[in-house]
C-alpha cells in the first residue's frame, strides 16, 4: 500500500511568490491535515480537510490556504512568500474521520521549501 | 492552553541505558497523547499512544507513563540502542481533529 506522496519533495523560492504544495494520501484516507516543521518549534497544525471540507485551521496568516479534492487529494498554498517561510511542509493523511478516533496520522516524507 | 512543553531538547545516552522525555500539558480536553518518532529525511510516525484512562502502556522496549493529576507524561525507552538516534515528539489531542505537537527532543545513543 503506498504512503502519504509530497510533490515537490525541494523547492526554493523568492521572496513575495507564491508556491502550491500537493499531497496524496493513502488510498481511502478521507482526512488530510497539514503541519509546517521548524527548527525548534516542532510541528505546526496549519489545516485539515475531510470530503473537501476544512474542519479546523490553525493559527497562521490567511497568505496560508488550502484545498481538498473529491478524490481526497490536496494542495496547500502560500502567497506572497516571506523569509520565515521556510520549512519542512508535512501532509498526514488518517483514515477515520479527521482522526479523533485513533489519532493516528500517517505523514509524508514532506516538501522542504527555501525562500530567498 | 493548547501548548504542549517537551523536554530535554537533546538528549545523549549510551546504548543499554534508558531514554527519558517528558512532557506537559494545560487543556484538560486532551484526550489522546501519542508519541512520534522521525528520522531525517522522513516523515514522523507513531511510536506509541495513551489514552487517559491508562496509566502505563508499553510496547516493547517502548512505555508510556500518564500523571492525569500533574497532566503530564513521558516516554521511556529502555535499553536504548544506536537505532533509536532519532527526534521524538510528544502530542496530545481531542475532538478538533487536530494534534498538538511538542518542540521535539533529538536523541542520540552512542554505541
Amino acid at each position: 500500500k503506498a504512503g502519504v506522496t509530497q510533490t515537490p519533495r525541494y523547492l526554493i523560492k523568492t521572496r513575495g511568490q507564491q508556491v502550491t504544495l500537493s499531497c496524496s494520501p493513502i488510498s481511502g484516507h478521507r482526512s488530510v491535515s497539514w503541519y509546517q516543521q521548524t527548527p525548534g518549534q516542532g510541528l505546526q497544525f496549519l489545516f485539515e480537510y475531510f470530503s473537501e471540507t476544512q474542519r479546523n485551521k490553525g493559527n497562521f496568516p490567511g497568505r496560508f490556504s488550502g484545498r481538498q479534492f473529491s478524490n481526497s487529494r490536496s494542495e496547500m498554498n502560500v502567497s506572497t512568500l516571506e523569509l520565515g517561510d521556510s520549512a519542512l511542509y508535512l501532509c498526514a493523511s488518517s483514515l477515520p474521520p479527521g482522526g479523533a478516533v485513533t489519532g493516528e496520522l500517517f505523514f509524508g516524507e514532506g516538501s522542504r521549501l527555501t525562500v530567498l | 492552553q493548547q501548548q504542549v512543553k517537551q523536554s530535554p531538547q537533546s538528549l545523549i545516552v549510551q546504548k543499554g541505558g534508558i531514554s527519558i522525555i517528558n512532557c506537559a500539558y494545560e487543556n484538560t480536553a486532551f484526550d489522546y497523547f501519542p508519541w512520534y518518532q522521525q528520522f531525517p529525511g522522513k516523515g514522523p510516525a507513531l511510536l506509541i499512544a495513551i489514552r487517559p484512562d491508562v496509566s502505563e502502556k508499553k510496547e516493547g522496549r517502548f512505555t508510556i507513563s500518564f500523571n492525569k493529576s500533574a497532566k503530564q507524561f513521558s516516554l521511556h525507552i529502555m535499553d536504548s540502542q544506536p537505532g533509536d538516534s532519532a527526534t521524538y515528539f510528544c502530542a496530545a489531542g481531542d475532538s478538533s481533529y487536530k494534534l498538538i505537537f511538542g518542540s521535539g527532543t533529538r536523541l542520540l545513543v552512542r554505541p
